[in-house]
């Protein structure tokens, strides 16, 4: 069974900093990496997507990197603004497509 | 594009009642939808998955007669937690695929439900 694990759970940063956020997963046997943003009381916001053949994807200011053969995923946020705060999931899916999710990393830009 | 709404966003009400919830793909057919469970700062759990037209495959551990998934169009889903008790209190999230590899899956912005 397919375990993830985000760390931190929480992290408060103040704004320009970057951010590094970490996910683990434990079969490595992955179809693809997602991160998601989630607002608090809110659904979730696609940020970015690995296929497993990839290494890394940037968006703007995000950038994630994979490395599946040590079940490590890394997103960096650059230069942080309080519009960052929120929770980032990361999830894997295997062949079918159901994803597992980590717990989320909360996070809190302070202004 | 992609969007996927979902209502109501709020629901409370008292022990023993059925809830219905409702899941749309706006501009895209969604041939799968998943459904998710969130309790306070955990991860999002899977359900059930659904694909349009045939019965929801069910996750170990969620009970098909409790919640009830219907799919019957390629932009409708929805969810309904029969005789729902306190224990059912939770945050419900939909999501929403199309046909391909790849694809991604695209949220919608939940349910509070809380019963008394």
């Amino acid at each position: 069974k397919q375990e993830v694990t985000q760390i931190p759970a929480a992290l408060s940063v103040p704004e320009g900093e970057n951010l590094v956020l970490n996910c683990s997963f434990t079969d490595s046997a992955i179809y693809n990496l997602q991160w998601f943003r989630q607002d608090h009381g809110k659904g979730l916001t696609s940020l970015l997507l690995i296929q497993s053949s990839q290494r890394e994807q940037t968006s703007g200011r995000l950038n994630a990197s994979l490395d599946k053969s040590s079940g490590r995923s890394t997103l960096y946020i650059a230069a942080s603004q309080p519009g960052d705060s929120a929770t980032y999931l990361c999830a894997v899916g295997p062949n079918d497509y159901k994803l597992s999710f980590g717990a989320g990393t909360t996070v809190t830009v302070r202004a | 594009g992609a969007v996927v709404s979902q209502h109501p966003s709020r629901v409370i009400c008292k022990s023993g009642t059925s809830v219905k919830i409702e899941c749309r793909s706006l501009d895209f057919q969604a041939t799968t939808m998943f459904w998710y469970r969130q309790f306070p700062k955990q991860s999002l759990m899977l359900m059930a998955t659904s694909n349009e037209g045939s019965k929801a495959t069910y996750e170990q551990g969620v009970e098909k007669d409790k919640f009830l998934i219907n799919h019957a169009s390629l932009t409708l889903s929805t969810l309904t937690v029969t005789s729902a008790h306190p224990e059912d209190s939770s945050f419900y999230i939909c999501s929403a695929t199309h046909t391909g590899s790849n694809q991604p899956q695209h949220f919608g912005d939940g349910t509070r439900l809380s019963i008394l």
